[in-house]
Parts: structure tokens; C-alpha cells; sequence
């Protein structure tokens, strides 16, 4: 298994670029989920999914969108990228142990916008 | 205001020395991450615990969650360069997979 995979590992934007970012899981988790971190503030949550074809906001999600089409993949839009969105972002997916979720991360996409 | 605590945000110790960090939240707990993060890395699961006064062992990691579930401390004996990351604490607020994250730990061991 490759776990949880992310593409690219590092971007740099200009204000008002669009991009995605890509994650795809090959464990067949239901739930999958965004995270920026960013210094001193731990990992936020951004979007989740609790399986293809449904989605909710978290924390923090101005300025993202998200969208499950397959169990695999769980993709992250920036519609017009800010400064304030340069972050380190971490794919995750997890499965259901007893009481509660094991997540597995992604490596993390690096992005800086200038 | 971060809902999980955690302290303190760094760390140095000499090699062969005992460090501990610890995780407050001000709700109650339904599970309790602790993860390991190496610099320009994604996190590294080390344990998760669930009960009130539940301990759990890793080799040199021990990790424990209070009879409240309010609190979580991580223990390394004999502290190692390998050991040294950030370490971050995760809490499951409300049963599901969103977790909550504390600022982390810069633990820094000397050789």
C-alpha cells in the first residue's frame, strides 16, 4: 500500500492563482480529511468527507473547496490564492477503531503565495 | 483561543535524559493522538488513547490520558537524537474523524 499520497510536494502561487491539490488513499478509508498547519497553531481542519459524494467544512474553510468523486481521491481548491494561504497542507484518511478514528497523513504540500 | 494546550512549545535536553509534554483541553475527550513530526515531514501516529487513566507504552514513549480525560502527558525515558521532532497532540472532540490539534512541541535532544 502507498498509504496516503500528495501532490505536488511544493508550490509557489501569485496572488489570485488557482490551483489543486491533489491526495488519493489506496487503503479504501470512508473518511478523509484537510489540514494547514501553520506555525504555532497546530493543524487546523479545512474540509472533510465522510465518503464519495459528501463533504463539510471544518475549521477554517474560506477560500477552499473540496469535492469526492471516488472513494480514493480527495482534492483541495484554492479558488484564488492569498498570501494568508501559504501553509503546509496535510492530506489525511482514517478509519473507524472501536470508539474512535485512526488517521493516517499524507507527506504535506508546502505552498507559498506571493 | 487554541482549545488543546499544550506545553511547553519547545524543548532541549541533554541525550540520556527523561523529557515529558503535556496536552490540556478544557472539554472532555473522546480520544487523545499523539504524534510524531519531523521537519518538512507529515506525522508520524505514536499512540492514541481513549479511557480515563489509560497508559499506554511504546519503547521509550509512555503516554497517559487523566481519570477526566482532560489531560494527556507523553513520557520519553533516556531521550535519544532520534527523538527529537515535533510533537503534537490531537484530540476527538466529538466521535467522529475531525480532530483538533494543540500548537505542538519542538523537542530538540543534544548529543
Amino acid at each position: 500500500n502507498a498509504g496516503v499520497t500528495q501532490t505536488p510536494k511544493f508550490q509557489v502561487l501569485k496572488t489570485g492563482q488557482s490551483m489543486t491539490l491533489q491526495c488519493a488513499q489506496d487503503m479504501n478509508h470512508e473518511y478523509m480529511s484537510w489540514y494547514r498547519q501553520d506555525p504555532g497553531m497546530g493543524l487546523r481542519l479545512i474540509h472533510y468527507s465522510v465518503g464519495a459524494g459528501i463533504t463539510d467544512q471544518g475549521e477554517v474553510p474560506n477560500g477552499y473547496n473540496v469535492s469526492r468523486s471516488t472513494t480514493e481521491d480527495f482534492p483541495l481548491r484554492l479558488l484564488s490564492a492569498a498570501p494568508s494561504q501559504t501553509s503546509v497542507y496535510f492530506c489525511a484518511s482514517s478509519e473507524y477503531r472501536g470508539l474512535t478514528y485512526e488517521q493516517y497523513f499524507g507527506p504535506g504540500t508546502r505552498l507559498t503565495v506571493t | 483561543s487554541q482549545e488543546l494546550e499544550q506545553s511547553p512549545q519547545s524543548l532541549i535536553v541533554q541525550e540520556g535524559k527523561n523529557l515529558t509534554i503535556n496536552c490540556t483541553s478544557s472539554k472532555t475527550l473522546y480520544g487523545l493522538y499523539w504524534y510524531k513530526q519531523k521537519y518538512g515531514e507529515g506525522l508520524i501516529f505514536l499512540m492514541m488513547l481513549q479511557k480515563g487513566g489509560e497508559e499506554k507504552s511504546h519503547e521509550k514513549i509512555t503516554a497517559k490520558l487523566d481519570e477526566k480525560k482532560q489531560q494527556s502527558s507523553l513520557h520519553i525515558t533516556a531521550s535519544q537524537p532520534s527523538h527529537a521532532g515535533i510533537y503534537l497532540c490531537g484530540a476527538d472532540k466529538a466521535a467522529g474523524n475531525k480532530l483538533t490539534f494543540g500548537g505542538g512541541t519542538r523537542v530538540l535532544v543534544k548529543p
